[in-house]
């Protein structure tokens, strides 16, 4: 079976200041990892994805993630936060190629203040 | 990406009703997904759309709760029957391996807001 652990439901940080969010997974298999940001009221579109290639991901809007797999972890890194950057971000995983869904994590609410 | 479209938008039902939801893409794929997304709440994979054969449901679901067709590589529909105001959720359908995409690459659609009173 496979999980996603997002630590922290709620993150709040400066405008300007570095976007930290946190996910650690679980999988028997080597793992498809994806970060989705949700704005509101609206659907998932996919920041980016591991599969297993490069182990530092760069993806939409400046947001980029590294792979760990000693620590079984995914974080979402920006450089330098935005007051768009409001959102609620999902971490999920797939367990290789076939036929399978996402496990997504708990999501985080990203907040951030001027 | 692929376009993909959800019909209704939103809708708001009475207890013991169904509501088909249905799910329309641009261009042929190869899996289809429906998932829920409860308030507040993350999204929890509800069944695998398969074209020409019985939808995959995750655990927690069935079929006669909620029954999915996959008529064809652009198409499903996904059922909410007998509803209760617990279905009250977000329904999203995604989709995976089409055109000139890789795989392992899920697409989500605008999402149905359901609520029942």
């Amino acid at each position: 079976a496979q999980s996603v652990t997002q630590l922290g439901s709620h993150v709040s940080v400066s405008e300007g200041a570095l976007v930290l969010l946190r996910c650690n997974y679980s999988s028997s298999v080597p793992p498809y990892l994806f970060w989705y940001v949700q704005y509101p009221n609206q659907g998932l579109q996919l920041l980016l994805k591991y599969t297993s290639a490069a182990t530092l991901v760069k993806g939409i809007n400046g947001f980029e993630a590294e792979f760990k797999k000693s620590e079984t972890s995914f974080h979402l890194t920006k450089p330098s936060a935005h007051m768009s950057d409001a959102a609620e971000y999902f971490c999920a995983v797939k367990m290789g190629r076939g036929a399978d869904g996402l496990t997504f994590g708990k999501g985080t609410h990203l907040i951030i203040q001027p | 990406s692929a376009v993909i479209s959800q019909k209704p938008s939103r809708d708001i039902c009475q207890r013991g009703t169904s509501l088909t939801i249905q799910c329309q893409v641009d261009s042929q794929v190869t899996m289809m997904f429906w998932y829920r997304q409860q308030p507040g709440q993350s999204l929890t994979l509800i069944a695998t759309a398969n074209q020409g054969s019985e939808a995959t449901y995750e655990s927690g679901f069935v079929i006669d709760k909620f029954p999915i067709s996959r008529p064809n590589l652009t198409f499903s529909t996904l059922t909410v029957s007998n509803m209760s105001p617990e279905d009250s959720s977000i329904y999203l359908c995604s989709v995976e391996g089409w055109g000139g995409s890789t795989y392992n690459e899920q697409f989500f659609g605008p999402g149905t807001r359901l609520t029942v009173l």
